[in-house]
Parts: C-alpha cells; structure tokens; sequence
C-alpha cells in the first residue's frame, strides 16, 4: 500500500511569512496526526483527526497555526505568520485500529526553516 | 498523563558488539508502547511494539524490547550492532485504545562504530 504523502520537503521563508504544509494518508486510515519535531527532539503532537473532526489540538498554537482536513481524507496544515522558532520538521501521521493492534505511519517530514 | 525517559542521548558501540537503549514509561492506565527508528532526513519507521500480548517483542533488522511492567521499562537491544544501525531511535508511548497519540521520547542517537 501507499505511504504517507508529504509536501512539501522542503522550505525555507522569512518570518512574518505563511506557509501551508500538505498530507495525505494512507487510504482508509480514519486517524491522522500533525507532529512538530525541533531539532535534537522527539515529535510532539500539534493536532490529531478522527474522520474531519479535530479530537485534540491542546498544543496546537491556535494564534498562528492552523489545520483542516476537509472531507476526511488529506490535510493541511498552516502557519501564519511564521517566527525563528517554527523552524522544525513538520511529520503527518495516520493510523487505523485492527482489534487490539495499532500502528501509526508516518510521512517523510516537511523540513521548515524560517530566517 | 503518559510519558516517555530515554536514558541517554548518544550511545556509541563497536560493531558487533550489543546495542542496549533503555527507555522508561509513565502511564495511568495499561501502555502501548513502540520504538520508531529515523534515518537522517526520513520519516519514522515503526521497529517494534507492544500491545499487551507477548512482553517479549521481536521487531525488524534483529531488534527486539522487553515490556517490564514492574520496572516500567521497554528497553531495545540487539545482539550484534551493524553500521546500518546509526540512527536516532525514538521511545513512544500510548494507552492501550490505541486511539490516543503517541507521546515520544527526546530520542537516542546511536553510533556504530567500526
């Protein structure tokens, strides 16, 4: 089966700058997750999806992040306006659960910089 | 509220030689817990992970992680290190719904080497 799609890899803007971040999952996977991943750290959660409902986006930072999944499938996600230290790897994620086995698969990242 | 301890930020090994990364869980109810391996520049890869079946997991490229609930840990080893190995392993916990995101360690960046 397909991956996770990213886009895209790469980016670099100035701060103040927007800049949107794009996924789509894993066909069928009704879960999908935003992680934001600084350098020299683990991933940390900005939202989670279930279908297009948003089920936590506690450390989602509401005044310049930004994220929809219309229609249940692909997602994106947006900041706006930028600062330094947005500056990260941005991962999607989807899962599906199969009875008691999980698994979340992840993207390839979307690395941001911001000067 | 779950959390992860990955007790060291840099392990270095000889290759051939035994890859031990310990990895420490909180949780309030039954954990699923994973190890995720990154490649420079690349997403996640799942290793391995425990669902409440068997506490001995065997994961991918001879990995393997033993849930010891009375110690809270879920340590990662291999018997013998290759230089394919270097990467930055990453400890994640969930709860047992399997619905709640996975809530990562700071990660442990191994070296092989030769």
């Amino acid at each position: 089966e397909a991956g996770v799609a990213q886009s895209p890899r790469y980016k670099i803007i100035e701060k103040r700058q927007s800049v949107a971040f794009w996924c789509n999952p894993i066909s069928g996977h009704a879960t999908l997750y935003w992680y934001q991943q600084i350098l020299g750290q683990g991933p940390k959660l900005l939202i989670q999806f279930q279908n297009n409902g948003v089920v936590d986006d506690s450390q989602l930072p509401k005044d310049r992040f930004s994220a929809e999944r219309l229609k249940g499938v692909d997602s994106t996600l947006k900041i706006q306006p930028a600062k330094l230290e947005d500056s990260a790897v941005y991962l999607c994620a989807s899962s599906v659960r199969r009875g008691v086995d999980t698994e979340a698969f992840f993207g390839q990242g979307t690395r941001l910089t911001v000067v | 509220a779950q959390s992860v301890t990955q007790l060291g930020s840099h392990v270095s090994v000889s290759e051939g030689a035994l890859v031990l990364l310990r990895c420490n869980y909180s949780s309030s109810v039954p954990p699923y817990l994973f190890w995720y391996v990154q490649y420079p520049n690349q997403g996640l890869q799942l290793l391995l992970k425990y669902t409440s079946a068997a506490t001995l997991v065997k994961g991918i490229n001879g990995f393997e992680a033993e849930f010891k609930k009375s110690e809270t840990s879920f340590h990662l080893t291999k018997p013998s290190a290759h230089m394919s190995d270097a990467a930055e392993y990453f400890c994640a916990v969930s709860d047992y719904s399997g619905n709640t995101p996975l809530v990562f360690g700071k990660g442990t960046r191994l070296s092989v080497i030769a």
